[in-house]
């Protein structure tokens, strides 16, 4: 079964508003988790280092105020797309190493958020 | 500046032969290598881990070769079959603690039957 869950799915959204994307591991604990976005046949692109307890990490270009990321426990990284318009409209996926018994060495991914800003 | 390539956007092949796909890289020097398999609308998963010092990794009908001099892995799926049908990613692991994978725009493979 799945290791990392994300939610929601889907969102729709109107321009101007938010939306935020939970990421939770399942049975282990992620201090570190990582967002990534994916437009239509391109590449997952990071977006940024989630860490527990402490502030994210952003890639080059990316807006920190746009994508506020919070990671307040061990199982849970949120992603809020601040006054979201249809740029965003994207594909996020969340993911995290596995700790523990899940240790394996494998990128462990949420089943992605699909955001439509209409 | 850093770059991963995968040879081509979309492969097509029958059912019952060998998909061949690539992954080539420059300025980076990974510890490890990893393959995933992407479905539309959807996480990606993972397949094949290969460590710098190995040169290929077998799974079933998978197979994963490491050419650190080349820069190139090689991904190959014998006996293709229809449902082997999606987007395959390569990834760049440099094991630093906390760091996250580099990937590759990924191959969509078709298998036709």
């Amino acid at each position: 079964g799945a290791v990392v869950s994300q939610h929601p799915s889907w969102v729709i959204c109107k321009s101007g508003t938010s939306v935020k994307i939970e990421c939770r591991s399942l049975d282990f604990q992620a201090t570190t988790m990582f967002w990534y976005r994916q437009f239509p046949k391109q590449s997952l692109m990071l977006m940024a280092t989630s860490n527990e307890g402490s502030k994210a990490t952003y890639e080059q270009g990316v807006e920190k105020d746009k994508f506020l990321i919070n990671h307040a426990s061990l199982t849970l990284s949120t992603l809020t797309v601040t006054s979201a318009h249809p740029e965003d409209s994207s594909f996020y996926i969340c993911s995290a190493w596995g700790s523990g018994p899940l240790n394996t060495g494998e990128l462990f991914f949420g089943e992605g958020s699909r955001l439509t800003v209409l | 500046s850093q770059k991963i390539e995968q040879n081509s956007e979309a492969l097509n092949i029958q059912e019952g032969k060998t998909a061949t796909l690539t992954c080539n890289y420059t300025n980076y020097s990974p510890a490890y290598l990893q393959w995933y398999r992407q479905d539309p609308g959807r996480g990606p998963v993972f397949l094949l881990l290969i460590r710098e010092n190995e040169k290929e990794k077998r799974k079933e009908r998978l197979k994963v070769t490491f050419d650190t001099t080349l820069k190139q892995s090689l991904f190959h799926i014998t006996a293709s079959q229809p449902a082997d049908s999606a987007t395959y990613l390569c990834a760049l692991d440099t094991a630093q603690a906390g760091t996250a994978l580099i990937f590759g725009k990924g191959t969509t493979l078709s298998v036709s039957s």
